[in-house]
């Protein structure tokens, strides 16, 4: 079973609130990444991260930024929500040369901008 | 950009009949992951491939990824209820990022 949790699991919030979704993960993995996916849409990367102080953006376009200070910890955060953000949010990570770069993944945060 | 595209993006079949779906990426690719998500579940990795024309066998699902290394499939021999869910493959790049382009996913439906 992985270890790599995310809080909240389910939150609604008003339009204009800033929000961070936080995702940690206690397997020591170097890559971690956060998805986007509707329900029983695919999944889309809005970031990446390679280690501490790497991140990237992904390929659909995001207003969310990330943070990677910590190995552990990859929080995502929306400065100012909107219906649009409405989605499900899944964090993964994964280790370089270990397990094959299996990706586990958290068991998402659902996001409902009111 | 890069992308790898899955068909079906539905099936429905009966209980005991079998099932395919297909990846296709549109470049070549270092390996290809398998996902299963379940309803209301996140993915969970099923199997990897790296070499050229692999096949890969769990009970009974066969995974294969082509020789070119820009497709891939799984086959489900005898579905049962349990298989229900979506089918998601994963391109890894080429490029050493590691970064991983999920595909459009088939959502398969068991009827009893």
């Amino acid at each position: 079973e992985a270890d790599i949790y995310q809080t909240p699991r389910y939150l609604v919030i008003g339009t204009g609130k800033k929000i961070t979704l936080e995702c940690s993960q206690t397997m020591g993995h170097d890559k971690m990444y956060w998805y986007q996916q509707d329900p029983g849409m695919e999944l889309h990367l809005i970031h990446y991260s390679y280690g501490v102080n790497s991140t990237e953006k992904g390929d659909l376009s995001s207003e969310s930024t990330v943070s990677r200070i910590r190995t552990e910890h990859f929080p995502l955060t929306l400065e100012s929500a909107r219906p649009s953000h409405t989605s499900q949010y899944l964090c993964a990570s994964t280790q370089t040369g270990s397990s094959g770069n299996t990706i586990y993944f958290g068991e998402g945060s659902w996001l409902t901008v009111v | 950009g890069q992308q790898v595209m899955q068909i079906p993006q539905y099936q429905h079949v009966q209980e005991g009949e079998d099932f395919t779906t297909y990846c296709n990426s549109s470049t070549t690719l270092s390996n290809i992951q398998w996902y299963k998500q379940r309803p209301g579940g996140h993915p969970v990795f099923l199997i990897q491939l790296v070499k050229s024309g692999e096949v890969k066998k769990q009970k009974r699902l066969t995974f294969q990824f082509g020789e070119a290394k820009k497709n891939s499939s799984l086959h489900i021999t005898a579905t049962q209820t349990t298989d229900v869910g979506t089918y998601f493959c994963a391109g890894g790049t080429t490029s050493g990022t590691y970064k991983y382009i999920f595909g459009t996913g088939t959502r398969l439906k068991v009827l009893a």
